[in-house]
């Protein structure tokens, strides 16, 4: 089993470019989340889904896009980047919600110039 | 604001003795915790997890404590071996906030032989 997949490992953009974080799992998990981790922060939740089709804000989703179209996939979109974006992106998936551990990607560590 | 707060964010220890780290929380909404362990250029994974119906979980040389009244908790490793050393991130969540974890911002545990 792959678990979460996540590309690419990392990625230089301009200010104002855009780019997609692609995501997927093949666990059948339901649930799908995007995080970003700064330098001596928490993980913080960007946004969330909990099937396909349905996606749903996090703490800090200005700036992002989502969609979920499959189970497998969930990819994330930059449209206009910005140094405040300058992060390391996890992926997360889990079968439901509740008290289901979390199973993370490797990351992508993203650096907007 | 940092509802899950890991005040260490580093610590050392020799191998064979203990680890201790600590997590204090704010929201008294929390009602499940969880530790996840982090290796450079990989992705958070499960390490072990505590309901608040309980004030201890144990799991091999891995042991969380609860304290619901101090709103703490801390992460037990005995005996502490080299392939210990990661970061270390204390996780939280309500059961009314069903897709939420609350994340620390981690702390670095090195294990000297």
């Amino acid at each position: 089993n792959a678990g979460v997949t996540q590309t690419p490992k990392f990625r230089i953009l301009k200010i104002g470019q855009s780019m997609t974080l692609q995501c997927t799992q093949d666990m059948n998990h339901n649930y799908m989340y995007w995080y970003r981790q700064d330098p001596g922060m928490g993980l913080k939740l960007i946004y969330y889904s909990v099937g396909a089709g349905i996606t749903d804000k996090g703490e800090v989703p200005n700036g992002y896009n989502v969609s979920r179209s499959t189970t497998e996939d969930f990819p994330l979109r930059l449209e206009l980047a910005a140094p405040s974006q300058t992060s390391v992106y996890f992926c997360a998936s889990t079968l439901t919600g509740g008290n289901s551990p979390l199973h993370f990607g490797n990351g992508t560590r993203l650096t907007v110039t | 604001d940092q509802q899950v707060k890991q005040n260490s964010p580093s610590l050392s220890v020799q191998e064979g003795r203990i680890s201790i780290l600590n997590c204090d929380y704010t929201n008294s909404m929390f009602d499940y915790f969880l530790w996840y362990k982090k290796y450079p250029a990989e992705g958070p994974t499960f390490l072990i997890s505590i309901s608040s119906i309980k004030d201890k979980n144990e799991d091999g040389r891995f042991t969380v404590f609860l304290n619901k009244s101090a709103k703490h908790l801390s992460l037990h490793i005995v005996p502490s071996q080299p392939g210990d050393s990661a970061v270390y991130f204390c996780a939280a969540k309500a059961a009314s906030n069903d897709y939420k974890l609350s994340f620390g911002a981690g702390t670095t545990v090195t294990v000297r032989a």
